[in-house]
């Protein structure tokens, strides 16, 4: 499978610990997006990169967020002292860049926080 | 709130009737738009996209329908089929913003009867 892919599908985690997202774009795809995602919502934009570059940062993207691409090919999302609220569905997208909109989503990795 | 959120709009169609998905969009900024269809416990999957220099685009089974008059965006499906049961989201980028950036939004249900 050649489509973009994420880990873990499913977390369950105790409020306050920490969890880490990785997603693995599709390969010749130089950017890469992270969106979050509750019930019955359409998705929201939370960070983008082109390669290695951190482009954009949404401001639902707080300071317990971060999110690298070390080497411009797979990312992370960590979130710190997770709270209840951070419950959703974090969704990693690709694309080639410039000139077309169409971003290629990953299934997701669902967040529940108790 | 979660509540309303939950209570997507709905359209419920007859296995090879015609279904007609509407998405009303605020900023007439926007020069890009997307329908995404997004199956039960997936990620989003692209239909087809428009620009605004167009009010037309047919793809295979799908048309989207530009009204930048009134802002307004649809998505036609044509000979309606089971496997055309998901949500549908209508996204939109604006003119010089982000490249990364779709706002997406709240998304319509489509059940198909057999």
């Amino acid at each position: 499978d050649t489509g973009v892919s994420q880990d873990p599908r499913h977390k369950i985690t105790k409020r306050g610990q920490n969890v880490t997202f990785r997603c693995d774009p599709i390969s010749e795809h130089n950017r890469l997006y992270w969106y979050r995602q509750t019930l019955g919502q359409g998705p929201e934009f939370l960070t983008y990169f082109q390669n290695e570059a951190q482009l954009e940062k949404s401001r639902l993207l707080s300071d317990r967020f971060s999110a690298e691409r070390p080497k411009g090919s797979f990312s992370t999302l960590e979130i710190q002292r997770t709270e209840q609220g951070d419950s959703a569905m974090y969704l990693c997208a690709s694309s080639l860049g410039q000139g077309t909109g169409e971003l290629f989503f990953g299934e997701g990795s669902r967040l529940t926080v108790l | 709130g979660e509540s309303v959120g939950l209570h997507l709009p709905t359209l419920s169609v007859q296995e090879g009737d015609n279904s007609i998905i509407n998405c009303a969009y605020s900023n007439s900024a926007s020069d890009y738009f997307i329908w995404y269809k997004q199956e039960s416990g997936k990620g989003p999957q692209f239909i087809i996209d428009i620009r605004s220099n167009m009010d037309k685009r047919q793809g295979q089974r799908v048309t989207v329908l530009l009204n930048k008059t009134v802002k307004h965006l649809s998505l036609q499906i044509a000979a309606t089929q089971p496997g055309d049961s998901a949500v549908y989201f209508c996204a939109e980028r604006s003119y010089g913003g982000s490249q990364g950036n779709l706002i997406f939004g709240k998304g319509t249900k489509l059940s198909v009867k057999p």
